[in-house]
């Protein structure tokens, strides 16, 4: 199946700081991705809409200057957390819809905690 | 408005117990996806399956099936003889399937989680 990655698994950062969390799409081309958030035994949170050249689409709630989406190309797509606090800590997944069958495929997330 | 409802929050089986997770969805589109998803303690979110709401048609792989139920909005996961390593929760989730990258959302349930007892 459809691989995509996400890197780093985990970061521990200081309050204040910027986090940058890269999801890549190894073997597809991607021309939208999304981040979401997902709290401890809760669903998924959908954060953003990324699309390949363009702005993204940001959910209700979410702080488009503090959540930085960058989709560079086909196969990458950035989410930086700037200016982190502790209420920031969660485990944020990304994903990549494949084009040609319409799954999104998940990356293994990564846990950010702000101390 | 999309949503998709698993009543189930827990559910806890003996090993080689058969187990069925429902799923029950609403939306006004005509033409729209149905997922399963399974996330392990490791977090990472397994695709199980993806099926069109013009397939109506029941699908099996291996341990696992599917019933797929346009009259009752209803799209059920069975697995049969489960195994520890079937441990986790499981989302089903709904997306439209008119092209457009907002068209592409994810609905998800909030999940069951599926304990299995050896």
């Amino acid at each position: 199946g459809a691989v995509v990655s996400q890197h780093p698994s985990w970061v521990i950062c200081k309050s204040g700081t910027s986090v940058k969390i890269e999801c890549r799409s190894l073997d597809f081309q991607a021309t939208t991705m999304f981040w979401y958030r997902q709290f401890p035994k809760q669903s998924l949170m959908l954060m953003a809409t990324s699309n390949e050249g363009s702005k993204a689409t940001y959910e209700q709630g979410v702080e488009k200057d503090k959540f930085l989406i960058n989709h560079a190309s086909l196969t990458l797509s950035t989410l930086t957390v700037t200016s982190a606090h502790p209420e920031d800590s969660s485990f944020y997944i990304c994903s990549a819809r494949d084009p040609v069958g319409g799954t999104q495929y998940f990356g293994p997330g990564t846990r950010l905690l702000v101390l | 408005a999309q949503k998709v409802t698993q009543a189930q929050t827990e559910i806890s089986v003996v090993e080689k117990e058969d187990v069925t997770l429902d799923c029950v969805y609403e939306t006004r589109d005509t033409t729209y996806y149905l997922f399963w998803y399974k996330q392990p303690p490791s977090g990472e979110l397994v695709f199980l399956i993806r099926r069109n709401s013009f397939d109506e048609q029941n699908e099996i792989s291996g341990r696992y099936s599917w019933n797929f139920q346009k009259s009752t909005s209803s799209f059920n996961f069975t697995i049969t003889a489960s195994q520890v390593v079937d441990s986790a929760v499981y989302f089903c989730a709904l997306s439209e399937a008119r092209s457009g990258g907002s068209n592409y959302k994810l609905t998800f349930g909030k999940g069951t989680l599926l304990t299995v007892n050896p």
